[in-house]
């Protein structure tokens, strides 16, 4: 069965600060893996996406996120963080192109002036 | 760019009334789902909908529930009776089809906020 867990469900950093999203996944075939942002009161953004073409995976607003297999990790980082990015991230896995996505429980991610 | 719509935006019923929440999805997409989130917790799977019917539902998804695609563009998600803990937003999503096209990604609308009194 798939699963993905997301460690830390509340995260703070500074503006300009490392922001660093931890996301672990279970999957009994190669999966297919996503980064959502979800505004306050407002629907669900594709910020980037894994399909096996690179492990390293360059989304928008400045976030990539780098897949490892050996960790079954799918970590979401951004160099430097912005007051627009407080939002809820949620990560997200789907066993085949066709299949639906099972959603982690999501980190909200607040930053400090 | 084309996009997933919803409506309502909200709606405010009393409990044990039918509510039916509409969906638009993208044209050229062929897959559907409904998904839903109860205030502060995480997005939960309903049911997907492939080629007029149901391909996969949750536990979540009981007899109270029933999906429709009535024409070539509409897909509903209707509630016969609903109850208090059925209060959350409710996100409709679509997904491409093709091998080439298709990187498994699904499009959410901006969902349908449902207050159950």
């Amino acid at each position: 069965a798939q699963s993905v867990t997301q460690l830390g469900s509340h995260v703070s950093v500074s503006e300009g600060a490392l922001v660093l999203l931890r996301c672990n996944y279970s999957s009994s075939v190669p999966p297919y893996l996503f980064w959502y942002v979800q505004y306050p009161n407002q629907g669900l953004q594709l910020l980037l996406k894994y399909t096996s073409a690179a492990t390293l995976v360059k989304g928008i607003n400045g976030f990539e996120a780098e897949f490892k297999k050996s960790e079954t990790s799918f970590h979401l980082t951004k160099p430097s963080a912005h007051m627009s990015d407080a939002a809820e991230y949620f990560c997200a896995v789907g066993y085949s192109s066709a299949s639906k996505i099972i959603f982690g429980s999501g980190t909200r991610l607040s930053i400090r002036p | 760019e084309p996009e997933v719509t919803q409506t309502p935006s909200h709606q405010v019923t009393q409990m044990g009334q039918e509510v039916i929440l509409r969906c638009v999805p993208i044209s050229n997409h062929l897959y559907f789902y409904w998904y839903r989130q109860i205030l502060g917790q995480k997005v939960e799977f309903l049911v997907s909908f492939y080629n007029n019917e149901i391909s996969e539902k949750s536990e979540i998804f009981d007899d109270q529930f029933s999906v429709e695609r009535p024409d070539g563009s509409n897909f509903t998600l209707k509630i016969r009776s609903t109850k208090l803990e059925d209060s959350a937003m409710y996100f409709c999503a679509s997904k491409k089809m093709g091998v080439a096209a298709n990187t498994g990604e699904l499009f959410f609308g901006e969902g349908s906020r449902l207050t159950v009194l």
